[in-house]
């Protein structure tokens, strides 16, 4: 089984701009979560979705976002872009939600 | 509210030594423990986990971890450390009320030839 892909793997922004990550999850699995990952902060958990709806939200602000379309892939959005969300972006998928999480590799995004 | 810590930022043992990795848990009920490894520019791979049942627990490349209730801990270990080990590791414990997978700060092994 293929695991989990996200793209792009590398992604340089600046300022201001917004930028789409995306996530397939292992094919099979439902739940998708998402999970911004600093030197400072650690993993921080974002937002989990299952069967495309959005069942939890970390203490992020709205400028981050995301789906989950009907296949289970998943994307996430974040608007006007600030130096601070330069992270290693991780995205997990599992069977359920309280099953254990594959992760894919993640979308290292830097912020100018 | 659910949290882990792992005491530890750095952990360093030589080739060959058993390693332990700490996590300790606060949590209301039966914990749903895990832990997981991150090498370098890489995601986080799953290890191991501890639902219910036996105390040891036996993951991935010979790691298995305690789970101990009186102690509130869930300590990784391994008997023969390899350099290749060297990574980061996490423990995470699931929130049951809100399902959400709760991380520790992680602590880096290195393992010295």
């Amino acid at each position: 089984k293929a695991g989990v892909t996200q793209t792009p793997r590398y992604l340089i922004k600046t300022r201001g701009q917004q930028v789409t990550l995306s996530c397939s999850p292992i094919s099979g699995h439902r739940s998708v979560s998402w999970y911004q990952q600093t030197p400072g902060q650690g993993l921080q958990f974002l937002f989990e979705y299952f069967s495309e709806t959005q069942r939890n939200k970390g203490n992020f602000p709205g400028r981050f976002s995301g789906r989950q379309f009907s296949n289970s892939r998943s994307e996430m959005n974040v608007s006007t872009l600030e130096l601070g969300d330069s992270a290693l972006y991780l995205c997990a998928s599992s069977l359920r939600t309280s099953n254990e999480q594959f992760f894919g590799p993640g979308t290292r995004l830097t912020v100018l | 509210a659910q949290s882990v810590a792992q005491p530890e930022d750095q952990v360093n043992v030589a080739e060959g030594n058993p390693l332990t990795v700490k996590c300790t848990y606060s949590v209301s009920g039966n914990p749903y423990l895990f832990w997981y490894v991150q090498y370098p520019n890489r995601g986080l791979q799953f290890l191991l986990k501890y639902i219910t049942g036996d105390n040891l627990v036996k993951g991935s490349y010979g790691f298995e971890a305690e789970f101990n209730k009186s102690q509130t801990s869930f300590h990784l270990k391994k008997p023969s450390a390899l350099v290749s080990d060297s990574a980061l590791y996490f423990c995470a414990v699931r929130d049951k009320d809100t399902d959400k997978l709760i991380f520790g700060t992680g602590t880096r092994l290195q393992v010295f030839p």
